[in-house]
Formats: structure tokens, sequence, C-alpha cells
């Protein structure tokens, strides 16, 4: 067990609509990062968060957004969801020069 | 082409085999170099970290970089099923301690199958 936790576990849901992933980064871990594995690209890294600031952003859409709250978990909302958004999508959280990630969210669009 | 490179198998191999996995990449700002494991359905869990060219040894793992080739690998001693999984290398320019960038780049990763 990394520390990390996300929920949900699974989603699903059809073409077109909103849904939100969450994040709880490890106790004392101020970045957390966003990443999306799917089969044809692998590990892809989206966008990080540093203590509620956005730090960095990489092959993210859009139709993509995130944040970080006070309390330091992480949201990642996916809007105008397309059926390319079917993949596993995982946060990992880090404190010094190592990332942790957690179990995922397996999200399927219908 | 892909900053990082990773033959993603199968590689398939009887119990105390000595398995070698290995990336290559591009990108000579690359500092930072990780391997981690993901067995099915779970999220990467991390093995091996190294910043440096040289060897790194951890247990039946040992991480070698080499930063004049652009080349890593991770070897795996004693190999046992428990090892089935796909091994994922990944990189970065910078550590992701304090508000550094810490942007990791993967490889496709490489699905091992260690048999009885």
């Amino acid at each position: 067990d990394s520390g990390v936790t996300q929920t949900p576990k699974h989603l699903i849901t059809a073409t077109g609509q909103r849904v939100t992933l969450r994040c709880s980064p490890r106790s004392g871990d101020l970045s957390v990062y966003w990443y999306q594995q799917s089969l044809d690209q692998g590990l892809q890294f989206l966008i990080q968060y540093y203590n509620g600031e956005e730090r960095a952003k990489g092959n993210i859409l859009e139709r993509f957004s995130a944040q970080q709250f006070p309390d330091l978990h992480s949201e990642l909302n996916l809007s105008s969801l397309e059926l390319g958004d079917s993949a596993l999508y995982f946060c990992a959280s880090s404190l010094e020069d190592t990332q942790y990630f957690g179990p995922g969210t397996r999200l399927t669009v219908l | 082409q892909k900053e990082v490179e990773q033959d993603p198998g199968p590689l398939s191999v009887p119990e105390g085999a000595i398995v070698s996995l290995n990336c290559t990449y591009s990108n000579s700002a690359f500092q930072y170099f990780m391997w981690y494991r993901q067995y099915s359905r779970k999220g990467p869990e991390l093995l091996m970290y190294t910043y440096s060219s040289g060897n790194k040894e951890d247990g039946r793992f040992t991480a070698q970089v080499d930063k004049s080739s652009k080349y890593i690998s991770l070897f795996i001693r004693d190999s046992q099923p428990s090892d089935s999984a796909t091994y994922l290398c990944a990189m970065s320019v910078s550590g992701a301690g304090g508000t550094s960038y810490g942007k990791l780049t993967f490889g496709q990763g490489t699905i091992l199958t260690v048999h009885p």
C-alpha cells in the first residue's frame, strides 16, 4: 500500500458526460501528479500540482482540468467524454525525489 | 520517436533465471531514473531509484545506468513467479522534491512471466 488513495475504483459513463476523479496524497506529500494509462499510449503525464498551485502541464486535453485543495487532496475533472478517454487514471504524490502511485481509477466511456 | 524506448516483450523465463530488462532514451537532460513494477490492474510500485551512472543493488534487484550510452537496465536474480508483472522504466529531468518539476516519462513497459 503506497498510502495514496483514489476514488472511485471504477467508473462507467456515457459519451458527452462529465466525471470527477479524486486523489488523496500520502500524509505530508505536497506534490500531486496525474497520469493517464492506455494500451496504445502507455503512462502519460497529465498535470502536476504543488501545495495548491499548478506546477506543470503535460499532454492534458482542454476538456480536462484539475485542482488541488487546501487539504492537499486533488480532483481531476473530465468533461465532454469521448470513447478514447477510456483508460486508467493514476495519481501519484511526492515529498522528496520519488513518486508513489495510487491504485488508479478505471474509466470506461460507452 | 519516443523519448524512452522499452521492448514490450512479452518475456517468459523459468523460475530461478536472471532477468534483464532494458530501456534506451534520447533526452540527455534526464538525470533521475526509476524502475516501477505494475501488477495487473494495480498502480505502479517503485522498485529502484537512481540518480547517477553506475550500479545500485537492492536485494535481488540491480539497477544500472549508463548515461554515456543513454541506456538503463534492471536485473532480477533468482526470479520468482511472484515477479511476474509489467516492469516500467521511468525518467525525469529533475527530482520530485520541493518545488521541482518532477514529471516522469515512462517506457511502454515489459511484460514478464516467471513460470515455475
